[in-house]
């Protein structure tokens, strides 16, 4: 079964820094889907990147991009320039057949 | 274009009671999945339906049923409350199609938050 692990329960940045954000997961899959989700406080979820497993190449998104290694089994993400706006939740999760294994979460507070 | 609407927003039960939760996706989606959400457990996944067909459950008791209407709206159903119950429920649409326009994402609605007493 495929699991999903962040490790880093909660962290805190100071405004305009870099902080990277860990994600790995366990699978025998070799065709998935790799997401990183975003739940601000008392708002909905959304999406921040997403990653095709069979694309070499990381996906970035303005200030937000990933470190996708596949045989390490490993999905960072790191945002850069980080803002006010960027607290929130941040969830890892793999996809496979319309079923998405969601990580439980690193809680970011970006501190002004 | 709306987005995905679930009500209701909060409930409170008590134990034993059912409850039913319904989730109406963004026009055009034909998926339609539910996630439980708790702060010790995390986000886990409960089913996801397309076209009216469940494709795949999670690992919950059989109290947690769902099922999806013609029109793509969605009820899950929980019955015979218990404590431990208690928790945001999300639903999630996405396109689900073989095809360009299929990127995986979800788009999630803001959540039905259940309390069970």
């Amino acid at each position: 079964a495929q699991t999903v692990t962040q490790s880093q329960p909660e962290m805190s940045v100071q405004e305009a820094e870099t902080v990277t954000l860990s994600c790995t997961y366990d699978t025998s899959e070799n065709n998935y889907y790799l997401f990183w989700y975003k739940q601000p406080p008392s708002r909905q979820m959304i999406l921040v990147i997403r990653q095709e497993a069979y694309k070499q190449q990381n996906a970035t998104e303005n200030r937000f991009s990933v470190n996708f290694q596949k045989a390490a089994k490993s999905f960072s993400l790191k945002i850069s320039d980080s803002q006010l706006g960027d607290t929130a939740m941040y969830f890892c999760a793999f996809m496979k057949f319309f079923k998405i294994i969601f990580g439980k979460g690193t809680r970011l507070h970006i501190l002004p | 274009k709306a987005g995905v609407t679930q009500t209701p927003r909060y409930l409170i039960k008590t134990r034993g009671q059912q409850v039913t939760l319904s989730c109406s996706p963004i026009s055009g989606h034909r998926s339609v999945s539910w996630y439980q959400q708790t702060p010790g457990q995390g986000l886990q996944f409960l089913f996801e339906y397309f076209s009216e067909t469940q494709r795949n459950k999670g690992n919950f008791p059989g109290r947690f049923s769902g099922r999806q209407f013609s029109n793509s709206r969605s009820e899950m159903n929980v019955s015979t409350l218990e404590l431990g119950d208690s928790a945001l429920y999300l639903c999630a649409s996405s396109f689900s199609s073989v095809g360009a326009r299929n990127t995986g994402e979800l788009f999630f609605g803001e959540g039905s938050r259940l309390t069970v007493l």
